[in-house]
């Protein structure tokens, strides 16, 4: 298959351990964020979103924060698998405008 | 399966020539996208549509890029006269647009991979 990200950021977390992933977004004015995995030849998929006026959300083994006094947003995966491998990407959204993509993450998962 | 579709999944072609891909979103979805990935980057926006009416086009989008969603529904974008500079993986999402009062989220196809050479 092909690869995403050659020359991305890499962050190695043992199986089992939690991982951060940071993501620094640029506009204050957006008031909507998701993260999105994508593997190897295949297109993103979303994970988990929050709004502007919240600080935390939570899902199924992620957890998102969000800091907008610095314009930074985190994903927490809690014990991370094999199948968690892959490109991480914040996006970005202010009512009425586009989607803003983040560069990106690659995780890697080590046995 | 009923996300968002592709087609083709890879396409090889050589500078010049035109190329067209296709997009099947989400049945229910009025809105689609188009972005274009290169390696080591997060997608760029292209241009979007709420049902047939395109409502914006990036910068990005030169004249030789056309997209069309005619009956609101699958989408094409083609590319005339094909550069190298072309070659990217090209991503299509629909979401479903709930209006200023809500927030809406996009769902991925699994992109075209294109060669130019």
């Amino acid at each position: 298959g092909e690869s995403v990200g050659l020359h991305l950021p890499t962050l190695s977390v043992q199986e089992g351990d939690n991982s951060i992933i940071n993501c620094a977004y640029s506009n204050s004015a957006s008031d909507y964020f998701i993260w999105y995995k994508q593997e190897s030849g295949k297109g993103p998929q979303f994970i988990i979103d929050i709004r502007s006026n919240m600080d935390k959300r939570q899902g199924q083994r992620v957890t998102v924060l969000l800091n907008k006094t610095v314009k930074h947003l985190s994903l927490q995966i809690a014990a991370t698998q094999p199948g968690d491998s892959a490109v991480y990407f914040c996006a970005e959204n202010n009512y009425g405008q586009n989607f803003v993509f983040g560069p990106g993450t690659r995780l890697s998962v080590l046995p | 399966d009923t996300g968002v579709s592709q087609d083709p999944r890879h396409k090889i072609t050589k500078r010049g020539q035109n190329v067209t891909f296709r997009c099947d979103p989400i049945s229910e979805h009025n809105r689609l996208y188009w972005y274009r990935q290169t390696l080591g980057q997060g997608p760029e926006f292209l241009t979007y549509f709420q049902n047939e009416a395109q409502l914006e086009k990036s910068r990005l989008l030169s004249d030789r890029f056309s997209a069309e969603r005619p009956k609101g529904s699958f989408s094409t974008l083609e590319i005339q006269r094909t550069e190298q500079g072309d070659s990217a993986m090209y991503l299509c999402a629909s979401s479903s647009y709930p209006g200023l009062a809500g927030q809406e989220t996009q769902y991925f196809g699994p992109g075209t991979r294109l060669l130019v050479l």
